[in-house]
């Protein structure tokens, strides 16, 4: 079956760092993949999305690339807000018939000032 | 647009009681799904309905039932609430299967005691 996995948090960051966060994903054929936040105390909205293989998804500053030969869709962004304090969760979607997300576990982001 | 809703927002339970979580949208949309957050194990679908009329069990759906009601709104049923279900409860929707944005609501916290 399909299976997201994601790097273990929190992780902290101090203001302008860079960020990167890992994801790989287990599927049959080709999913679409996506980045979804949830920011303290509010549901998951959706940050970015990529549908086939080297397409770059990218919002808010951050980049996430569809790499299928490594089977991975890393989140990565050049300077982190404190504003961006929150959990990102990693989500794939198969292609085949109707299918449903596949969520990661999510990982939590801390950026101090 | 309020978009995605969820009554209750918080609801405290004694095990073996029953409820009902509502959940409506009002962006035309044809799938609509209930998910459990716990700690550590991401978003889990518990059920969804890929269009009016139809409901599907998705991964954990035990102690659970659903209706649609109409294309609107999707109801999450315990019977017989156990503090198993002690989670973080989050409806969603979207246009369809596939690629389609989810919109998630804000959750209902709930604790079975």
């Amino acid at each position: 079956g399909n299976s997201v996995t994601q790097m273990e948090g929190p992780v902290t960051l101090s203001e302008e760092a860079f960020l990167t966060i890992n994801c790989t994903y287990t599927a049959t054929g080709y999913p679409s993949l996506f980045w979804y936040v949830q920011y303290p105390g509010e549901g998951l909205q959706l940050l970015l999305k990529a549908t086939k293989a080297d397409d770059k998804g990218s919002n808010k500053g951050f980049e996430a690339t569809y790499r299928k030969e490594t089977t991975s869709f890393h989140l990565e962004k050049g300077s982190v807000q404190v504003s961006d304090s929150a959990v990102y969760f990693c989500a794939l979607i198969g292609n085949s018939g109707y299918s449903t997300l596949t969520f990661g576990k999510g990982t939590m982001l801390l950026v101090s000032p | 647009n309020a978009g995605v809703t969820q009554t209750p927002k918080f609801q405290v339970l004694k095990t073996g009681q029953s409820m009902t979580l509502q959940c409506a949208q009002d962006m035309n949309h044809n799938s609509m799904y209930w998910y459990r957050q716990d700690p550590g194990m991401g978003l889990r679908l518990i059920y969804y309905s890929a269009s009016e009329g139809t409901t599907d069990k998705g991964e954990v759906p035990n102690g659970y039932n659903v209706s649609r009601l109409n294309k609107r709104e999707f109801s999450l049923r315990l019977e017989s609430a156990a503090p198993s279900q002690t989670s973080v409860y989050f409806c969603a929707s979207s246009e369809g299967g596939g690629d389609y944005e989810q919109y998630f609501g804000p959750g209902t916290r709930l604790t079975v005691t």
